[in-house]
């Protein structure tokens, strides 16, 4: 099966915990995006990764950081949550950076305490 | 900061009938626009993307954009139960960054 998946669907935690997300995509595209869905649905771009390439929305906090070990994976890191930080998370891929076509993971849903 | 507004928030149909769906945008220096649809728990779905004033159909799905009224709609034909979601419309800010709209939720009633 080709697609986009993410793990895990769910995950609750308290503040200033580390949390770790991963995702997969085995669909040979050669980049890949974070995206934060806030409680109203608004989708905010977080990350875009080509070519070992990292463009950083100059809005996300730095305790949020991408971790890629090859172009089919790419995970996030936040190293000390927030409650403001209680989103579900949408990994995503495209082929090449114009993301005409996107396809998304069924996302992980983040609760901090 | 580029901005994305969607109406109406929610919207309930009946099976068959035309449903649509508005997007307006903050400013015409777009010229990528987007419609994807999210099924409860699942990713998104993209259902048309128009880059030019003008119409643009994909099956059941039509968008139409007009960029000097910073307009963009989508129509959808013969709606079904299964069409039931949210639908998000999406402009391309720049190179890369996608701004999305807060959403639609579409309801289709048998």
């Amino acid at each position: 099966e080709t697609a986009v998946f993410q793990t895990p669907n769910y995950h609750v935690t308290q503040v200033g915990n580390e949390v770790s997300f991963n995702c997969k995509q085995t669909l040979g595209h050669d980049t890949m995006y974070w995206y934060k869905q806030d409680s109203k649905k608004l989708l905010k771009i977080m990350f875009s990764y080509n070519n070992k390439q990292l463009i950083v929305n100059e809005t996300v906090p730095r305790r949020f950081s991408p971790q890629s070990s090859d172009k089919a994976h790419l995970n996030l890191r936040i190293k000390s949550v927030e409650p403001e930080d209680s989103a579900v998370y949408l990994c995503a891929s495209s082929w090449g950076s114009s993301q005409n076509t996107l396809y998304f993971g069924a996302g992980t849903r983040l609760s901090v305490l | 900061q580029q901005k994305v507004q969607q109406s109406p928030e929610s919207l309930t149909v009946s099976e068959g009938a035309m449903a649509s769906l508005n997007c307006t945008f903050s400013d015409g220096t777009s010229d990528n626009f987007r419609w994807y649809r999210q099924h409860s728990g699942k990713g998104l779905e993209v259902l048309v993307s128009i880059f030019s004033d003008g119409e643009k159909e994909e099956g059941r799905f039509t968008a139409h954009l007009n960029r000097a009224s910073l307009h963009v709609s989508l129509h959808i034909r013969e709606p079904q139960p299964s069409d039931s979601a949210v639908y998000l419309c999406a402009m391309v800010s720049g190179s890369w960054q996608l701004i999305f709209g807060s959403g639609t939720q579409l309801t289709v009633m048998p």
